[in-house]
């Protein structure tokens, strides 16, 4: 039973453009979701988070919005850049099993330039 | 220093040998993961270790058998693994209070079992 789903499994986005990554959720109990990046080869890198308390978060380039009553979230990066041409990850968890994420099965971001 | 170190890189070994994963962080933390991810899927935890004690095993076999023997230490002991074994091992690494959840990731062990 996957809790948290990434129904798109790629995106292409111009550079300079804005690319939205979308998570959908099932587990009305998560406290908090996250975001990270991965380049083949490499571990996650954590990119940005956000309590279920609030429904936007911003860090330069990378906003996250939360939408609970849909459980829904949603990475917006603006603008684009080659650079971030990877594949994203949302996780959620929480807080009475905090050590245990539940990811999201992936979006691969290609960025044209 | 905010890094998880991960040792080997590659690694290739058969059916009938015995290795071992290694991985290290300075940065405090006092849980420390294992997960196994295979191409184009998730990261799949498998250990947790919470103040150096298994707290989480999501019932992985037992050719793997993982190990603390200090707060920025973690291995991971392999013994008569099979093909379908190979993937990309990786170790993370989070504060055990509640108030932060973010794992810090290492670069991962590449294993491929023959």
């Amino acid at each position: 039973d996957q809790q948290v789903k990434q129904n798109s499994p790629s995106l292409s986005v111009q550079e300079g453009r804005i690319s939205i990554l979308n998570c959908d959720y099932t587990n009305s109990m998560f406290d908090y979701f996250l975001w990270y990046k991965k380049y083949p080869a490499e571990g996650p890198t954590f990119l940005i988070s956000i309590s279920s308390i609030k429904d936007k978060n911003e860090d330069g380039r990378f906003t996250v919005f939360l939408n609970k009553s849909a459980k829904h979230l949603s990475l917006h990066i603006v603008p684009s850049q080659p650079g971030d041409s990877a594949v994203y990850f949302c996780a959620a968890v929480t807080k009475y099993n905090f050590n245990k994420f539940y990811f999201g099965s992936g979006t691969k971001l290609n960025v044209k330039p | 220093d905010t890094e998880v170190t991960q040792t080997p890189k590659h690694l290739v070994m058969g059916m009938t040998n015995k290795k071992s994963l290694k991985c290290e962080q300075h940065m405090g933390h006092r849980a420390m993961y294992w997960y196994k991810q295979k191409a184009k899927k998730p990261p799949e935890l498998m250990f947790v270790y919470s103040y150096e004690k298994l707290s989480i095993n999501e019932s992985v076999p037992s050719r793997f058998s993982p190990e603390c023997p200090n707060s920025s230490l973690l291995n991971l002991h392999l013994h008569a693994l099979q093909p379908e074994d190979s993937a990309l091992y990786l170790c993370a690494s989070s504060q055990e209070e509640a108030r932060t959840y973010e794992q810090y990731f290492g670069p991962g062990t590449r294993l491929t079992v023959t």
